[in-house]
């Protein structure tokens, strides 16, 4: 099955700097690539998204970038703040009806 | 439009003992699946259920077992509870055969095994 690695598994920034996570997945039929955000106590919410058949993608401060080649993608949040701060989680997804395969997570802390 | 509800939100239960969670789906959403996330780790997948019946499954024992409505409502039993089982369940809901087939999650239900 898929294996999705996630690094690193904490990262301080100040704000308004950047943050980048990254994650590596095994399975080359994996083609959908989601990444969530979880708040202490609340539930994954998706922030951003990315196909296998896209290179890159952005919605305001946050970008994701995928290199099928390398099965790799990363997530980059620019102009970090605060509220930024909460455990971010990558996933992999070989089919639209398939299971989602989480990396152990990032915990993001934002220093005001 | 009413998200993805889990209930109940906390339970304690004691080794050896059987639960049972519930997941109503977002609004129309026929697809549901399971995930076990324990402390300081990303969600496991243990199954997913699609017109009331398991299309796939996670590695887990056949101690979890699950059951999905004609509503599309699910339900996720534990058997012969460990200390192990103790965790966060998330039911996430999705729509098969649209797009991306996004899911939704739900608040979860934290389950304690003494």
């Amino acid at each position: 099955g898929e294996n999705v690695e996630q690094h690193p598994s904490t990262l301080s920034v100040q704000e308004g700097d950047s943050a980048v996570i990254k994650c590596t997945y095994s399975d080359s039929a994996s083609n959908y690539f989601p990444w969530y955000k979880q708040e202490l106590g609340k539930r994954p919410q998706l922030i951003i998204d990315i196909r296998s058949n896209v290179g890159e993608k952005k919605d305001q401060r946050i970008a994701v970038t995928l290199n099928k080649t390398a099965k790799h993608f990363s997530l980059h949040i620019t102009e970090t703040q605060p509220e930024d701060s909460a455990v971010y989680f990558c996933a992999a997804r070989g089919s639209t009806l398939g299971r989602l395969y989480f990396g152990r997570g990032t915990q993001l802390t934002v220093w005001p | 439009d009413a998200g993805v509800t889990q209930s109940p939100t906390h339970l304690i239960k004691t080794r050896g003992q059987q639960v049972t969670l519930r997941c109503s789906p977002k609004s129309g959403h026929d697809t549901v699946s399971w995930y076990q996330q324990a402390l300081g780790q990303g969600p496991q997948f243990i199954f997913q259920y699609y017109e009331e019946e398991e299309r796939q499954r996670g590695n887990f024992p056949d101690r979890f077992s699950g059951h999905q409505f004609p509503n599309y409502s699910s339900e996720l039993n534990v058997n012969a509870l460990l200390l192990g089982d103790s965790a966060l369940y998330l039911c996430a809901s999705s729509l098969t055969g649209q797009g991306s087939g996004e899911l939704f999650f739900g608040e979860g239900s934290r389950l304690t095994v003494l």
